[in-house]
């Protein structure tokens, strides 16, 4: 079916592991965006990219690496993961340019960092 | 830099009565658009509704209308007829509207948790 999947769903982890968060469209979608929502934050961009291998830093970029090689897929990796990472994570994308078609959500990865 | 504001955190409202949830948002620019997202205990987040700055008709969809003040800077929702299934965080984000770069990021409100009360 088409649309936009996050894997895993929910992820346990300990300091210092690296994590990585995958995010798959099917719309072909150039713009994809990867969100953290965090109690009385809503939701912040990490990073962003505008079409394969362009990504862009968003509000919280610190700790996390994306790539996207691929137009449909647009992993986060924690390198290191630590307790403030752990949070809700929400994959998006959108056609992008200056129509108003709004962003695609995924269904968010709960990452608990121990 | 663009930010949005929901002074509101929690609303209840009672079945079948009409609430509205507010925003406020502050930009130097003309052409933008702004979005209401629902996010249910799912934590899906859904689309309710959009509008684009430049139209002064304000969007309907449903039991869903927006109040679109350009000048006042303000985008409040209205949700008429509530029903249980509304109950949510609902989020009001922004958009701006040029080409390319950051153009196509949002930037969201902190929330306001709707109750609905049989």
């Amino acid at each position: 079916d088409a649309g936009i999947t996050q894997s895993p769903r929910y992820k346990i982890t300990e300091t210092g592991r690296q994590v990585t968060l995958m995010c798959h469209q099917t719309w072909s979608h150039s713009y994809m965006f990867w969100y953290r929502q965090d109690l009385g934050h809503g939701l912040r961009l990490i990073y962003y990219s505008a079409a394969a291998d362009i990504t862009d830093k968003g509000e919280v970029p610190d700790g996390y690496v994306v790539s996207r090689s691929k137009t449909e897929n647009f992993p986060l990796t924690l390198e290191s993961a630590t307790r403030s990472q752990t949070s809700v994570y929400f994959c998006a994308s959108s056609e992008g340019g200056p129509g108003i078609e709004p962003q695609h959500f995924g269904d968010g990865t709960r990452l608990s960092i121990l | 830099a663009q930010t949005v504001t929901q002074s509101q955190p929690e609303m209840s409202v009672q079945e079948a009565e009409t609430v509205t949830l507010s925003c406020t948002y502050d930009t130097s620019e003309s052409d933008y658009y702004l979005f209401w997202y629902k996010q249910p205990p799912s934590r899906q987040m859904i689309l309710v509704i959009r509008q684009e700055a430049y139209k002064q008709q304000n969007a309907t969809e449903n039991r869903f209308s927006v109040n679109f003040q350009k000048a006042a800077k303000s985008f409040s929702l209205k949700i008429s007829d509530s029903q249980l299934g509304d109950a949510a965080m609902y989020f009001c984000a922004y958009r701006s509207a040029g080409y390319g770069g950051s153009q196509g990021n949002l930037i969201f409100g902190k929330g306001t948790k709707l109750s609905v009360k049989p």
